[in-house]
């Protein structure tokens, strides 16, 4: 357990609407992703950090944005929710010093409508 | 840059049997493998790592994979699958050592386990 939670865990909200995935941690990494999981496309990342207030964008960062103000939360963002970001979230979590693996909250499943 | 193809969207497998599921690399630098596994509704689970110690890595709930550099490959195996190996595999490579290690995934295999 790499003590990783996100909420909501579920959540369905409108086109146009802004929606905030938080993601949490409790073991102080430096480094946290998010990815979005869809079907034929396996992971694809989204943002990631590497501290407090660094971060950058990943391969499919259109219409999202990302905060990291504390060391444990990383939230991700959706400005203005679209259909096409109907999927599920991850968010990831990697420990300095080993060997470049990263360990997987449970996800949020989101579904605009 | 890096990529990672994995061959068969889905296989099925009597229970039993040889698992078999196969992985392609490209990176431009040596690197680093994984595989993961998830079950419905469920995180990615780490399975196993190549991190250039040994060739062949064994991981949890009897998986192993193989480096193999001239075949860009690592593909995973378990000699006799089981009903609760049933589930999606990822494997996933990074070649970037720097600052953040990104992950890039392969589409994912479906494993079914039939009786």
């Amino acid at each position: 357990d790499a003590g990783i939670t996100q909420s909501p865990r579920h959540k369905v909200t409108e086109t146009g609407t802004p929606v905030t995935l938080r993601c949490h941690q409790t073991e102080n990494h430096r480094y946290m992703y998010w990815y979005r999981q869809d079907p034929g496309h396996g992971l694809r990342l989204i943002h990631y950090s590497y501290g407090v207030k660094d971060t950058d964008k990943g391969e499919v960062s259109d219409g999202y944005s990302v905060s990291r103000s504390k060391t444990e939360d990383f939230l991700l963002t959706l400005e203005s929710a679209t259909s096409s970001q109907t999927s599920v979230y991850f968010c990831a979590i990697r420990p300095a010093g080993e060997g470049y693996e990263q360990y997987f909250g449970p996800g949020t499943r989101l579904t605009v409508t | 840059a890096q990529s990672v193809t994995q061959l068969g969207s889905h296989v099925s497998v009597s229970e039993g049997a040889l698992v078999l599921l196969r992985c392609n690399y490209s990176s431009s630098v040596p690197p680093y493998l994984f595989w993961y596994v998830q079950y419905p509704n469920q995180g990615l689970q780490l399975l196993l790592k190549y991190t250039s110690a040994a060739t062949l890595v064994k991981g949890i709930n009897g998986f192993e994979a193989e480096f193999k550099k001239s075949e860009t490959s690592f593909h995973l195996t378990k000699p006799s699958a089981h009903m609760s190996d049933a589930a999606e595999y990822f494997c996933a490579v990074t070649g970037n050592t720097g600052t953040a290690s990104k992950l890039t995934f392969g589409t994912g295999t479906r494993l079914q386990v039939t009786l």
